[in-house]
């Protein structure tokens, strides 16, 4: 069973499309995140949200929007995609608001054309 | 500003024997630190951590070693294998001051030669 799961594992759209994508995590954690590897290889955190609640919210333009229907799921939402969006998008979750053993999911590579 | 700093950007190795993985950070309320090792078309998975309050944190072939007053910290794998090369990312976290925001270094590719 994955612990924590994306979907989709590839993306490739135009710009100005609206995509989504989706997280799940089964190891009952409380705590979820984004987070944004751009092409420098950075990892940086985007949102995180505990108990479905959200808690960081890093400078990051609102046309990004994590929507958690529950604490398992914490959903990201793009509107009006622009070509620097490109990049790999992780998904993560931790036991509790410490984080700080996080796991993560294997990644969505967003190519925007 | 970054506040991991992984100054080298690769390192390769024979197989057998010892990596050495160097990790800086300036911000000293930074109180748990971690190494998470990727393999291309995959996410970061948990290695190995140490707390602040400790200075050497060993798991089989992987041991963390932590300076505080140099603000370092340091991965040793002994002996090294083949299967090890990846990329390695430190991490660090002040815990409850950043509500569970881990700050990851830029990572070292690490190629373990046969």
């Amino acid at each position: 069973d994955t612990a924590v799961s994306q979907t989709p594992k590839y993306l490739v759209t135009q710009m100005g499309n609206d995509k989504s994508i989706k997280c799940e995590q089964n190891l009952g954690h409380d705590t979820m995140y984004w987070y944004k590897q751009d092409s420098k290889k950075f990892l940086k955190i985007m949102f995180s949200y505990n108990n479905k609640e959200l808690i960081i919210n890093e400078t990051v333009p609102n046309r990004f929007s994590p929507k958690s229907p529950d604490k398992a799921h914490l959903n990201l939402h793009i509107n009006s995609l622009e070509l620097g969006d490109s990049a790999v998008y992780f998904c993560a979750s931790s036991q509790d608001l410490r984080g700080y053993e996080q796991y993560f999911g294997p990644g969505t590579r967003l190519t925007v054309t | 500003d970054q506040q991991v700093k992984q100054n080298s950007p690769s390192l390769s190795v024979q197989e057998g024997r010892i990596s050495i993985l160097n990790c800086d950070y300036t911000n000293s309320m930074f109180d748990y630190f971690l190494w998470y090792k990727k393999y291309p078309a995959e996410g970061p998975t948990f290695l190995i951590s140490i707390s602040s309050i400790k200075d050497k944190n060993e798991d089989g072939r992987f041991t963390v070693f932590l300076n505080k007053s140099a603000k370092h910290l340091s991965l040793h794998i002994v002996p090294s294998q083949p299967g090890d090369s990846a990329v390695y990312f430190c991490a660090a976290s002040d815990g409850g001051g950043s509500q569970g925001n881990l700050i990851f270094g830029k990572g070292t590719k690490l190629s373990v030669k046969p």
